[in-house]
């Protein structure tokens, strides 16, 4: 059972394009963190939000925290081929981090 | 500062064979992590090390794979004897472990081919 499930799995849009990714549970996280993941790399922290309702803003990526801290999106605006890769987002719990399944985007020039 | 550094980078051996992969944290950073990522997949945790005492070892299949932090810096995790459904991604991390936040960083990752 996938403590967070993250939507879509696969991403394939053209250059210039928005979009968004989801990242939902059941449970109450104290801190979810997203992450991006390159070809044959580590993945990288993007972002981490704290507090229900919280709205962070990184260039043209906008990370949103649920009200209830159980859920948690990605929206990008005018994705640009550079922005591929895959998508985590991870969920702080009892000292440890759970990750969503990722998320694969491909933006096409 | 230097990030953290895994090696090898990539391995293939035969299955019933045994590996090792090493992992350097961050200097300062007293949390080291070992993670599992297959293919298209989110990372799984196998172990997590405060210092050199392992804190967490429930997701660490114990009949083959063995991890050590010595000194509580370096660490190693082994596999022996290694099996087909071991061929993954095997992400060492750490965090400094303070703050209510856990931002971890990781290295690139050691490709376990098993044949």
């Amino acid at each position: 059972t996938q403590l967070l499930e993250q939507s879509p799995q696969f991403l394939s849009i053209q250059e210039g394009e928005n979009l968004t990714v989801y990242c939902n549970s059941s449970s109450v996280f104290s801190s979810l963190q997203w992450y991006r993941q390159e070809p044959g790399e580590g993945p990288v922290l993007l972002v981490t939000v704290v507090t229900g309702g919280e709205v962070k803003k990184l260039k043209r990526l906008t990370f949103q925290f649920g009200d209830a801290r159980k859920d948690s999106s990605l929206h990008i605006t005018a994705a640009q081929p550079g922005d591929t890769g895959l998508y985590l987002c991870a969920g702080a719990k009892g000292g440890k981090l759970i990750f969503g399944q990722g998320t694969e985007l491909s933006v096409k020039p | 500062e230097a990030g953290v550094v895994q090696s090898p980078r990539y391995k293939i051996i035969e299955k019933k064979q045994p590996v090792a992969f090493w992992c350097n944290p961050i200097s300062g950073h007293n949390t080291l992590y070992w993670y599992l990522q297959n293919l298209g997949q989110g990372p799984e945790l196998l172990i997590r090390y405060e210092n050199e005492e392992a804190v967490d070892d429930s997701q660490l299949p114990k009949d083959r794979f063995s991890a050590e932090r010595l000194k509580g810096v370096d660490s190693t995790l082994k596999i022996q004897p290694a099996e087909l459904g071991d061929s993954a991604v095997y992400l060492c991390a750490s965090s400094s472990g303070q703050g209510i936040v856990n931002e971890q960083f990781f290295g690139p990752g050691t490709r376990l081919t098993v044949l």
